[in-house]
């Protein structure tokens, strides 16, 4: 079965960049949509975008002035970039298999944006 | 784009059957078959339970069914177990090419 696990910093400035990879494992990028999705401390669940092995991506219309996905298909890795950070950016990011329905997921990773 | 509908909070007793559901309008829920729900424990990361409205993934038990009439989606739950009580979130596709998560229901087993 296929695993995913995110890395990236854990505390970012605000107004900074934050960026988060989301390595898979145990199967391959190829032939798959790979996608982000956030969840605020005590809140629901929000989906970010996602990215096919080919670099076709679709962003939440929300975030997607700020938002960047791209893949590493060597790498077997796919990552994250949001700028322009605020508070309201803190957030458990998930990576996961999928463009509409998500069966596999990473375990999260709390990002906070704070000075 | 709004976040789809739920119910706060469902309980029900050991062995009841539940039903959350999940209120869109017809560019989402209502116009397309692709809701998705997923199972959350606290602190865990969130687990597909049910795709394309009715369709359950490989392991995950028949007592969770899917189902859509209109612009709403329920998720219900028979048989209800212990190991049930977490959050449940719906999912959908909408007419602009992107996805909505609903607000989120806690169910608990009394």
């Amino acid at each position: 079965q296929v695993q995913l696990q995110e890395s990236g910093p854990g505390l970012v400035k605000p107004s900074e960049t934050l960026s988060l990879t989301c390595t898979v494992s145990g199967g391959s990028i190829i032939n798959h949509y790979w996608s982000w999705i956030r969840q605020p401390p005590g809140k629901g669940l929000e989906w970010i975008g996602y990215i096919y092995f080919t670099g076709t991506t679709n962003y939440n219309p929300s975030l997607k002035s700020r938002v960047t996905i791209s893949v590493d298909t060597s790498k077997n890795q796919f990552s994250l970039k949001l700028s322009s950070v605020t508070a309201a950016d803190t957030a458990v990011y998930y990576c996961a298999r999928g463009g509409g329905w998500w069966g596999d997921w990473g375990q999260g990773t709390l990002v906070t944006v704070s000075s | 784009q709004s976040a789809l509908t739920q119910p706060a909070s469902v309980s029900g007793s050991p062995g009841q059957s539940i039903t959350i559901s999940c209120t869109g309008t017809s560019s989402d829920v209502g116009g397309y078959n692709y809701v998705s729900w997923y199972e959350q424990h606290p602190g865990k990361a969130p687990k597909l339970m049910i795709y394309d409205v009715s369709n359950r993934p490989s392991g995950v038990s028949n007592r969770f069914s899917g189902s859509k009439s209109g612009n709403t989606a329920s998720l219900t739950i028979s048989g209800l177990q212990a190991e049930d009580e977490a959050d449940y979130y719906c999912n959908s596709y909408t007419s602009s090419n992107t996805y909505v998560f609903g607000t989120g229901t806690k169910v608990t087993v009394l």
